[in-house]
């Protein structure tokens, strides 16, 4: 299994400037994901972060608004830069265990407002 | 492709009601599925996985390749059951494809 800490947890912020969300997992990992989750409804995969390596972003998200530290195999980092009031969701850290009984775990979330 | 299709984004049955939440797949190796749920205020979790075979909280599922499936079941749902549930493939590599997810409410 897979504890993982995210903070913070919630914030307000004012539209235009940066905010820096923290993923700590308890264990080594090979890759972190970085999700966005809109209340009640869908995950959407922001980007792949692998140690030692640029992170993986998917269609329609950028490192220059997102973008992913992986300074080692238990922390990573996601910045939502330049915000407005559209990147208002909530922002998931997650790792996936791999081998025969894998399965996801994830952090609690961060609820960002930008206003 | 592979790709995860959760057709409803909400249903709402009687607490005592049968329920099933529709999941398909597209994948073209054999497939290791999931259903992820995430209760008010908590975070995601494994609900069940196909392999275990296992009945979690009273909920199953059964893997049909036929249909490319993995409708998540319940015989009488309970108001504890109102959640957000997610299906989801894991395609290797550490990497794992969520549905969209379908938001059950459960009334009394």
């Amino acid at each position: 299994s897979a504890v993982i800490s995210q903070k913070p947890s919630r914030d307000i912020c004012q539209r235009g400037t940066s905010l820096t969300i923290q993923c700590q997992v308890d264990s080594q990992v090979t890759m972190m994901f970085w999700y966005r989750q809109q209340p009640g409804q869908s995950l959407t995969l922001i980007a792949t972060a692998n140690q030692g390596s640029e992170a993986t972003y998917e269609s329609g998200f950028v490192i220059d608004k997102f973008p992913i530290s992986r300074p080692n195999l238990t922390f990573s980092t996601l910045t939502v830069s330049n915000m407005s009031p559209e990147d208002s969701s909530i922002y998931l850290c997650s790792v996936e265990t791999g081998g025969a009984n894998t399965e996801a775990f994830f952090g609690q979330g961060t609820r960002l407002t930008v206003v | 492709a592979q790709r995860v299709t959760q057709p409803e984004k909400l249903l709402s049955v009687f607490k005592g009601a049968p329920v099933e939440l529709k999941c398909n797949y597209s994948y073209s190796g054999s497939p290791e599925l999931f259903w992820y749920v995430q209760y008010s205020r908590q975070r995601l979790q494994l609900l069940l996985r196909h392999i275990s075979r296992e009945s979690i909280k009273g909920f199953t599922a059964d893997l049909n390749k036929g249909e490319t499936s993995f409708h998540l079941k319940k015989p009488f749902a309970q108001e504890e059951d109102s959640a957000m549930y997610y299906c989801a493939l894991y395609t290797g590599g550490f990497k794992t494809i969520f549905g969209a997810g379908t938001r059950l409410f459960v009334k009394a």
